[in-house]
């Protein structure tokens, strides 16, 4: 069971605007930046988001972070089948003195 | 290029033990600080450990504790992670990736490792 609580699936067609969330407490999310990170099949992720809202050079400008109180979130709009994969969020955790990540949420590209 | 490149993984029998190494190229390795991020089978991603960039600060999740051990060495580039007391919940892709706080900028490709007899 994750620190941070996302849904196991997601879906939408091409096109279409899709949102994953990322759920916590004050002791991660309230407090600290949220990552998000995307996965293909067992290969290295990839960072999509930091700072919960900034995005690396070369992540396009259909992908964004929110972050509001104690939950996350990642948008994908202008769906492609290529978006398809794996999704994490993470962030640091003062009881834990540690990261946590969520535990992925598959997006399917109907 | 920057580049992460884990090696060291492969099969080993319960309470046995190995070493993985990770060697960073591209970037300013000294400055950075590295963790250890492992995927078990058809599961999520763990974060492992982190240790700062002068590997005077080392964290730790609490199922590891007592059994790996990260380091660097920055006159070589590279971190390490060794593991000890082997358990078949150990099995899994370990990762090396360079960040802090939840923030990992550069993945390895992974290596493998399995703990079975």
């Amino acid at each position: 069971q994750s620190v941070l609580t996302q849904p196991p699936s997601a879906s939408g067609t091409p096109g279409q605007r899709v949102t994953i969330s990322c759920s916590g407490d004050n002791s991660n999310i309230g407090t600290y930046y949220v990552s998000w990170y995307q996965q293909f099949s067992g290969t290295a992720p990839k960072l999509l988001i930091y700072r919960s809202d900034q995005r690396p050079s070369g992540v396009p400008d259909r992908v964004s972070g929110s972050r509001s109180g104690t939950s996350a979130s990642l948008a994908i709009s202008g769906l492609r089948s290529e978006d398809e994969g794996e999704y994490y969020c993470a962030a640091w955790d003062d009881r834990l003195s540690g990261v946590v990540f969520g535990g992925g949420t598959k997006l399917t590209v109907l | 290029e920057v580049q992460l490149l884990e090696s060291g993984g492969g099969l080993v029998q319960p309470g046995g033990s190995l070493r993985l190494s990770c060697a960073a190229s591209g970037f300013t390795f000294s400055t950075s600080a590295m963790n250890w991020v492992r995927q078990g089978p058809g599961k999520g991603l763990q974060w492992i450990s982190t240790v700062s960039a002068s590997g005077n600060n080392t964290y730790y999740t609490d199922s590891v504790k007592g059994r790996l051990t990260i380091s660097r060495d920055n006159s070589k580039n590279t971190v390490y992670l060794q593991m000890i007391s082997l358990r078949a919940e150990d099995s899994a892709v370990y990762f090396c990736a360079k960040g802090w706080g939840g923030t990992f900028d550069i993945w390895g490709q992974g290596t493998v490792v399995t703990v079975s007899s």
